[in-house]
């Protein structure tokens, strides 16, 4: 079946700009994550989702980030007036719910530079 | 200090080595633990979960002590195509929480 889908896979903005991520999770699962990983290091966690609730978002680096997801399905990260230090490859992995087991899909990525 | 330490490599040895990987992880609430492999600009991808009493996957083999807070990972034989960077995963509530991972290469 289908895997977890993200768009765009590139994206090259200047900095200040605004840009949207979206990530498209395996049907039917209910918990869909971010994270990053910048250059040389682990991958990061950002926020959660639980259907369409975010129950932690402490991960998120500013208030220039921000996520939602509707319906259950597609989330879209947004970042605001982008700097450099945002440049990464952000990663969105979902999973069929909340368990002591919880096996994570990951999607593609979307790598990100920020000029 | 990282919730997930990894020794981060590179690891080279030669075709049909056998090679191990350990990773230590600061939260004792931690429930469940994982490895992940992931090649060059591509995602992760679940390698193997980790069990208290061990559990082996054909060359591999995942070992847990929750006493230490240690994990270790054992690959046999190795293969060209084992060459990766293996992710150390600890689990916590909902967030995977990973190392920064181990490099690996295989060489002929």
């Amino acid at each position: 079946g289908a895997g977890v889908s993200q768009s765009p896979s590139n994206k090259v903005t200047e900095k200040g700009k605004d840009v949207e991520l979206r990530c498209d999770p395996i049907s039917g699962h209910t918990a869909l994550y971010w994270y990053r990983q910048s250059l040389g290091q682990g991958l990061e966690f950002l926020i959660y989702f639980q259907g369409n609730s975010a129950p932690d978002k402490s991960g998120l680096p500013s208030d220039r980030f921000s996520a939602e997801r509707t319906g259950g399905s597609v989330s879209t990260l947004t970042i605001q007036r982008t700097q450099q230090e945002d440049s990464a490859v952000y990663l969105c992995a979902s999973s069929p719910g909340r368990g002591t087991y919880n096996e994570q899909f990951f999607g593609p990525g979307t790598r990100l530079t920020v000029l | 200090r990282k919730e997930v330490e990894q020794d981060p490599g590179p690891f080279n040895v030669p075709e049909g080595a056998t090679v191990a990987f350990n990773c230590t992880y600061s939260n004792s609430a931690s429930q469940s633990f994982f490895w992940y492999r992931q090649d060059c600009r591509k995602e992760p991808k679940l390698l193997m979960s980790v069990y208290s009493s061990g559990n082996e996957d054909g060359r591999f083999t995942a070992q847990l002590n929750r006493a230490s807070q240690y994990i270790s990972l054992l690959i046999r034989d190795s293969k060209l195509s084992d060459s990766a960077t293996y992710l150390c995963v600890a689990f916590s509530g909902y967030a995977l929480n990973f190392g920064k991972g181990t490099s690996l290469l295989v060489t002929p």
